[in-house]
């Protein structure tokens, strides 16, 4: 079967860095892609990953090893307002999305 | 320009009645989704659509129908509806490329009592 594994919860202070591991087992591979979503809110697009290697954008970066099915998500200089689900996500060989449960990040002063 | 709009926000239902959950989008996009989230669980995709006229079934579809009529719209129907449908449904919506994101409505909460 599919799946896709991530810490349910961490905890980081601010301005600190914090990193989110997402490994992941899918009939294919068509890219990964992390969401952050704020509670009682949608899911929003933070980042996209098809090759291996690291794609920084601003405070976020995000990494890719196809062959060890792994990815993370960094998040720099921590802000109170970066608390929030990271949800990982991997496009299949169907072009499916496939959901991880997704990590509650709690950030602390 | 509203993206993807959700209607309604917020339902309560008894058990055994049915709704319809409205999923409108102007982003020109093929692909529609329909999701429910529950603590602890990951998004888990209920039906899907591929283009106008087109449906199919996802990871969770019993209890639960759609049409696609307009490509627009997507509408999501409980028949008969059961307490464990209480969920948060989110609707989203693909343009078909790979490097894309899927673009999310705010949601629908529903509690069936």
């Amino acid at each position: 079967g599919q799946n896709i594994d991530q810490p349910t919860e961490m905890t980081a202070t601010e301005g600190a860095i914090v990193q989110i591991n997402c490994t992941y087992q899918t009939s294919g591979f068509n890219g990964l892609f992390w969401y952050q979503q704020h509670a009682g809110e949608a899911p929003t697009f933070l980042s996209y990953n098809v090759l291996d290697g690291l794609e920084e954008k601003g405070r976020f970066s995000s990494f890719l090893s196809r062959s060890k099915g792994y990815s993370y998500l960094l998040l720099k200089e921590l802000q109170m307002k970066d608390s929030a689900s990271y949800l990982c996500a991997v496009l299949d060989s169907n072009y499916q999305l496939i959901w991880g449960a997704g990590t509650k990040l709690i950030i602390k002063p | 320009n509203a993206g993807v709009t959700q209607t309604p926000k917020f339902r309560v239902l008894k058990t055994g009645q049915s709704m319809t959950l409205l999923c409108a989008q102007d982003m020109n996009h093929e692909y529609m989704y329909w999701y429910r989230q529950d603590p602890g669980m990951g998004l888990r995709l209920i039906h899907y659509s591929v283009g106008e006229g087109t449906t199919a079934k996802g990871e969770v579809p019993d209890g639960y129908n759609v049409s696609r009529l307009k490509k627009q719209n997507f509408l999501l129907g409980l028949e008969s509806a059961a307490p464990s449908q209480t969920s948060v449904y989110f609707c989203a919506t693909w343009t078909g490329y790979s490097n894309q994101p899927q673009h999310f409505g705010d949601g629908t909460r529903l509690s069936i009592l």
